[in-house]
């Protein structure tokens, strides 16, 4: 099983540029969700989703957007990039307890705004 | 929102004794209290959660204790290895919320 896979692992954008982070899960899950990695400030949820078609903001929302018109894919969308969008981003799924419970990560995308 | 504060920020200890990681959250509704391992160059892993029903919970050497009186819970490693090296992060469920971290490195 390959899990949850994200891609690019890296990437480096110009503030405005525009860019989509892909994440991929083959294990059926309801549930997935996006989280940035600050240093010194955990995990914050961007973005998650209850099932296909049905999204819903976190708790840092602003300059991203989301889909889910599949169970398996849920991208990430920065319309216009920000120097202060540049973190580790992290996708996640889960099942059965909910969005917050017993998530499986990604490997994570490295993000730099310059 | 949830605030969740964790401690230490990193921490050192001896192969074969034993690490303790303590978090307290803010909001009395919180009812999951998950722990992840991350290590370098990967995503976060669960390791061990508890529900707001239970006080206290452990797999192998691992173990979690959880406070609801006084709003925290701890992560308790006993025999520790070179391989539990790596950060650890707590979180505190009503609405998901993380702490910051703690650095765990294991001396051989």
């Amino acid at each position: 099983n390959a899990g949850v896979t994200q891609t690019p692992k890296f990437q480096v954008l110009k503030t405005g540029q525009s860019m989509t982070l892909q994440c991929a899960q083959d294990m059926n899950h309801e549930y997935m969700s996006w989280y940035r990695q600050d240093p010194g400030m955990g995990l914050r949820l961007i973005h998650y989703s209850v099932g296909a078609g049905i999204t819903d903001q976190g708790e840092v929302p602003n300059g991203y957007n989301v889909s889910r018109s599949t169970t398996e894919d849920f991208p990430l969308r920065l319309l216009s990039a920000a120097p202060s969008q540049t973190s580790v981003y992290f996708c996640a799924s889960s099942y059965g307890g909910g969005v917050a419970e017993k998530l499986f990560f990604g490997s994570g995308t490295q993000l730099s705004v310059l | 929102g949830e605030n969740v504060e964790q401690h230490p920020s990193t921490l050192s200890v001896q192969e074969g004794d034993s690490a303790v990681i303590k978090c307290t959250y803010s909001d009395s509704a919180s009812n999951y209290f998950p722990w992840y391992k991350q290590e370098l160059g990967k995503g976060p892993q669960l390791i061990i959660d508890i529900r707001s029903n239970v006080g206290e919970k452990k797999d192998q050497r691992i173990a979690v204790t959880l406070n609801k009186t006084a709003k925290h819970f701890s992560l308790h490693i006993t025999e520790t290895q070179p391989e539990d090296s790596a950060v650890y992060f707590c979180a505190a469920h009503h609405k998901l919320s993380f702490g910051a971290g703690t650095t765990v490195t294991v001396r051989a």
